[in-house]
Formats: structure tokens, C-alpha cells, sequence
């Protein structure tokens, strides 16, 4: 069975800081990996996802991911976060082969102070 | 392209009713899914429809049940409600290993 899991329930930061979010999968096959964020009274949006190929890959918003496979882990990154960013974070995991069934971490409540 | 939606937004039932909820994916996608979201136990896979056969099924009780038409609409249903059920469910569509989710239903049972 798949699992995700995030190191951080809640972060703060103050603006311009820079923001890394741990995530770890556990699982043995291929897997499709995603970041989804959560904006306030919003639904669900993709910020990233990797299937193969270049292990750093980049997002919408400024943030970028990297996918270490040997650490099964893929860490969520942005230089410098804005106001704006303040969010829940979600990491999400599927098996190759079967996109339609997604593990989810607990979420990650991102608060940045202006 | 129109994102997925979901009706209706907002629901209020008592226990021991059985509620439907609705999901119209992105044109062109044929996989539906389902899941439930609660502050303690985050989101939860409940069921996958592929070309209105369930592919996939999470660890919820029968009293959760889906079905998806032949233009890839789904429904969800929850019989005999339990105070527990309150949670937003989520509805995701996918063509390949990408889901789009929709803005979900808030369901409140009291």
C-alpha cells in the first residue's frame, strides 16, 4: 500500500523567506508525484507533478520540486514566498498504473507573515 | 476548457437520510474520482469510475456508492447518514495520471 507522508503540519514564514516542504512516499513500484495547494475558501490546485525524466522540476507560482528517488522523497521548494503562498500544502502520490487513485499526505498549513 | 464541478456546494441532512452528490468531470476525461476530506483524517480515496465500471474502491463502508453515466457524469451516494460523514467531498477527473479536482461539496450532518 502507498503512503505520504509530510514532515511539517504547520510552517510560518515571514515574507521573502525561503520555503522547503518535506515529503516522503513510501512505495515500491512507479509513481506519479504531485504537489496540490489549497488556497482559503478555494479547491484544490495542481502546483507541480512529475513522472519521469528530469528528477527537479518546476511549478506554477515559483515553486519547484525535487524527486530523490533513492530518499523516496520530493520536497517542495520556492526562493522566496509571498503573502500570497499562505496555504495547505498536500503532497500526493500514484502508482503508475493506476493515476486514478491518489495518496494523500496530511497537508502542510503554510502561513506567511507580511 | 470548463473545470470539474460539483453540486451542490453546500448540503445539511440529518442523520439516517441518504444524500447524492453530483460530479461533471472536464470534457473529455473518463475517469472519476472520489474522496473525502476531514480535519482529522485529511483526504481519503473513497471510489475510481473509468467508462462507468468502478476500477477502484478506498476502505469505506458500503453505505458509500458511486456510479458514472456514459457521458463520464458521476454521482456518489451515502446512505443511512452518520454524523461522521460531515466532510467536503471531493470529485477529481483525469485523462492520464493527472487529477483535476472540483471545488468539492460541503456536507453537514447533523
Amino acid at each position: 500500500a502507498q503512503s505520504v507522508s509530510q514532515h511539517n503540519h504547520h510552517v510560518i514564514l515571514s515574507e521573502a523567506a525561503s520555503l522547503e516542504l518535506g515529503c516522503n512516499y513510501s512505495y515500491g513500484g512507479t509513481v506519479n508525484l504531485f504537489w496540490y495547494v489549497q488556497y482559503p475558501g478555494q479547491h484544490l490546485q495542481l502546483l507541480l507533478k512529475y513522472f519521469s525524466g528530469d528528477p527537479l522540476v518546476k511549478g506554477i507560482k515559483g515553486f519547484e520540486a525535487e524527486f530523490i528517488k533513492s530518499k523516496f522523497s520530493f520536497n517542495l521548494r520556492k526562493p522566496s514566498v509571498q503573502w500570497s503562498d499562505t496555504a495547505e500544502y498536500f503532497c500526493a502520490v500514484n502508482a503508475g498504473h493506476n493515476a486514478g487513485k491518489s495518496t494523500f499526505g496530511d497537508g502542510t498549513t503554510l502561513t506567511v507573515k507580511p | 476548457k470548463a473545470g470539474v464541478t460539483q453540486t451542490p456546494r453546500y448540503l445539511i441532512k440529518t442523520r439516517g437520510q441518504q444524500v447524492t452528490l453530483s460530479c461533471s468531470p472536464i470534457s473529455g476525461h473518463r475517469s472519476v474520482s472520489w474522496y473525502q476530506q476531514t480535519p482529522g483524517q485529511g483526504l481519503q480515496f473513497l471510489f475510481e469510475y473509468f467508462s462507468e465500471t468502478q476500477r477502484n474502491k478506498g476502505n469505506f463502508p458500503g453505505r458509500f456508492s458511486g456510479r458514472q453515466f456514459s457521458n463520464s457524469r458521476s454521482e456518489m451516494n451515502v446512505s443511512t447518514l452518520e454524523l461522521g460523514d460531515s466532510a467536503l467531498y471531493l470529485c477529481a477527473s483525469s485523462q492520464g495520471e493527472t487529477q483535476y479536482f472540483g471545488p468539492g461539496t460541503r456536507l453537514l450532518v447533523l
